[in-house]
């Protein structure tokens, strides 16, 4: 069936540097993506999205990608801080519409001092 | 201040038991839903309320049933809990079309 995947499960990187967390996507009807972040002990938190009549989008700090011939989704985030540590999904939807999402996997991104 | 709650927090019962999950939402939206997260952090959609009616429902067992009593709630009830059921359920929430809030998420542990 259709599914949203991640490549990396895990990703480390030190403050202040730049961290990309990517996503994969099979179904080519998509047409509308979103990013959240799930800090432990919280629910999901949306962070930015995009449409896919555009391929990149910033927000404050961050910048999502969108690939539609590879069906890759990244997102970005600049001078990563401690508070960023969180486990972060896409998800995507068909129609144009939020109403029905599939979430990937997640990546768990841990911030190094 | 809250936008989107659930109650209670924490859940842990018995197998064979009865119990119910609250959400409540404070944002307008009329459009409610409710994801089953497992241990490897899987979020997946259970069901979706849109003006008190029922629109969507995965496959779920229908010892699951969703109660919306207005716009602003919709309540999981649960029967006959099972070991599987353990999970985080998250209520979210949106106006239709648009991005979804999500709750701070109910722990259930059946033991």
């Amino acid at each position: 069936g259709e599914s949203v995947g991640l490549h990396l499960p895990t990703l480390s990187v030190q403050e202040g540097d730049n961290s990309i967390i990517n996503c994969a996507y099979s179904n080519s009807a998509s047409d509308y993506f979103i990013w959240y972040k799930q800090e432990s002990g919280k629910g999901p938190q949306f962070i930015i999205d995009i449409r896919s009549n555009m391929d990149k989008r910033q927000g404050q700090r961050v910048t999502v990608l969108l690939n539609k011939t590879v069906k890759h989704l990244s997102l970005q985030i600049a001078a990563t801080q401690p508070g960023d540590s969180a486990v972060y999904f896409c998800a995507e939807t068909p129609g144009g519409s939020a109403r029905q999402l599939t979430f990937g996997s997640g990546t768990q991104l841990t911030v190094l001092p | 201040d809250t936008a989107v709650s659930q109650t209670p927090k924490y859940l842990v019962t018995q197998m064979g038991n009865d119990k119910s999950i609250k959400c409540e939402q404070n944002l307008g939206h009329d459009t409610m839903y409710w994801y089953k997260q497992d241990s490897k952090k899987f979020l997946k959609i259970m069901f979706s309320y849109n003006n008190k009616e029922l629109i969507i429902n995965e496959t779920v067992p229908n010892r699951f049933s969703p109660k919306s009593p207005d716009k602003a709630h919709l309540n999981l009830h649960i029967n006959s809990l099972e070991l599987g059921d353990s999970a985080v359920y998250f209520c979210a929430s949106s106006r239709v079309g648009d991005t979804q809030y999500f709750g701070p998420g109910t722990r259930l542990t059946v033991l």
